[in-house]
């Protein structure tokens, strides 16, 4: 049972251009939500986040919408730069402290930015 | 600051070896993960500790076990290596705040035969 899913397995774009990645969540439970970036042979990194009380965080080139109803979430990189080429993972929490910070995470979208 | 740092990078064992992977954090943080990889299922949640002297089971602790040995360290053991242990091994921390950021170690590509 996938709680959070990436569909795409992979994105490939121009530098320059937007880049869209999605994600979908079944659990009603989830109140905060996480992307992180992974360049190979290293681990993931924090990237940026949005709390379920907002549909919208931005930060520089990253945006994360929310839609609450519909369970997606999105992050969009604006513009692409070849320097964002690794591999994007959609992670979940749950609320309140007996969460622990547990996150679930969705299978990730390798995103190649072309020159 | 050193961050999460995981040994060893590599390992391959026999089925039926046992093996320990260590982490350590120097961030003073008191929950800290044990995660692994595989291809196309994201990373899945072994073992965390809340705090120091506390473990508890994740989405996938069988064949595993941990010992949060102090504040600054968290191992993982394998006692007995299978074939579908075959993975790379994340160990990630947290702060207090924001609760749900978690800073990750280079990970541990471990191969069982």
């Amino acid at each position: 049972d996938q709680q959070v899913k990436q569909n795409s397995p992979s994105l490939s774009v121009q530098e320059g251009r937007i880049s869209i990645l999605n994600c979908d969540y079944t659990n009603s439970m989830f109140d905060y939500f996480l992307w992180y970036k992974k360049y190979p042979a290293e681990g993931p990194t924090f990237l940026i986040s949005i709390s379920s009380i907002k549909d919208k965080n931005e930060d520089g080139r990253f945006t994360v919408f929310l839609n609450k109803s519909a369970k997606h979430l999105s992050l969009h990189i604006v513009p692409s730069q070849p320097g964002d080429s690794a591999v994007y993972f959609c992670a979940a929490s749950g609320s309140g402290g007996t969460s622990y910070g547990k996150l679930t995470f969705g299978q990730g979208t390798i995103l190649t930015v072309h020159p | 600051n050193a961050g999460v740092t995981q040994t060893p990078k590599f390992q391959v064992l026999k089925t039926g070896q046992s093996m320990t992977l260590q982490c350590a954090q120097d961030m003073n943080h008191n929950s800290m993960y044990w995660y692994r990889q595989d291809p196309g299922m994201g990373l899945r949640l072994i073992y965390y500790s809340a705090s120091e002297g506390t473990t508890d089971k994740g989405e996938v602790p069988n064949g595993y076990n941990v010992s949060r040995l102090n504040k600054r360290e968290f191992s993982l053991r394998l006692e007995s290596a299978a074939p579908s242990q075959t993975s790379v091994y994340f160990c990630a921390s947290r702060p207090a705040t924001p609760l749900e950021t978690q800073y990750f170690g280079p990970g541990t590509r471990l191969l069982v035969l």
